[in-house]
């Protein structure tokens, strides 16, 4: 079974401060990686994944996210947050072992409140 | 390039009536993906297809839900009858091959609402 955890339901953080969302995974092989964004009534939009190599991935709009497997966690992180990335984030892992199918499956979000 | 497109935005419909979404994934995706997504929950797969195959349905409720994609491109979605549960956002996606590396594209969504 793949399962994701989203530890923390909102994120406060100051314009102009840096910030990390958290993700922890629990998959039985080497996992596949996604964080995505929504914003208001729209949706997901993909901001990078970790399918192998480099443990630091960098996406768009400034994001990156750190694998680590000792940890088995994948935090998203931004060194300057702006207001316009407040919006839902969604961390999502996918299981290469488990054969046919190409399910994510998604943790519960958690809410980037960004102030100015 | 153009992206998943979805319709309608938004339905409201009574229990118990039936309703169809409409998707049309990223020309040139071969896969495309059917998810339900809870308010204050993240979306969970409910139907995936390979051109006009079904790959997985495992988690599709069957005595309510149908699902096709006839001629490989776009799909529809059927919830018939509905109940109160079904209230969700249905979010298609799509991917270029489906293989477990491939990005996954979405769609706006429909949010339905059933009372």
């Amino acid at each position: 079974a793949q399962s994701v955890a989203q530890p923390e339901d909102q994120v406060n953080v100051a314009e102009g401060n840096p910030l990390t969302v958290k993700c922890t995974y629990s998959v039985s092989g080497n996992p596949y990686l996604f964080w995505y964004v929504q914003y208001p009534n729209r949706g997901l939009q993909f901001l990078l994944k970790y399918i192998t190599g480099d443990n630091l991935v960098k996406g768009s709009y400034g994001f990156e996210a750190e694998f680590n497997k000792s940890q088995t966690s994948f935090h998203l992180k931004k060194p300057s947050a702006l207001v316009s990335d407040s919006a839902l984030y969604f961390c999502a892992v996918r299981d290469p072992q488990l054969g046919a199918g190409n399910m994510l499956t998604f943790g519960g979000g958690t809410r980037l409140m960004v102030k100015p | 390039e153009a992206g998943v497109a979805q319709s309608p935005r938004y339905k409201i419909i009574e229990k118990r009536q039936s309703v169809a979404f409409w998707c049309n994934p990223i020309s040139g995706h071969a896969t495309l993906y059917w998810y339900q997504q809870i308010l204050g929950q993240g979306p969970k797969l409910l139907i995936q297809f390979q051109n006009n195959g079904v790959v997985d349905d495992s988690q599709l409720p069957k005595d309510r839900f149908s699902a096709e994609r006839l001629k490989g491109v776009d799909s529809t979605l059927k919830i018939q009858p509905a109940k109160l549960e079904d209230s969700a956002v249905y979010l298609c996606a799509s991917s270029l091959v489906g293989g477990s590396t491939d990005t996954q594209y979405f769609g706006p969504g429909t949010r339905l609402t059933v009372l």
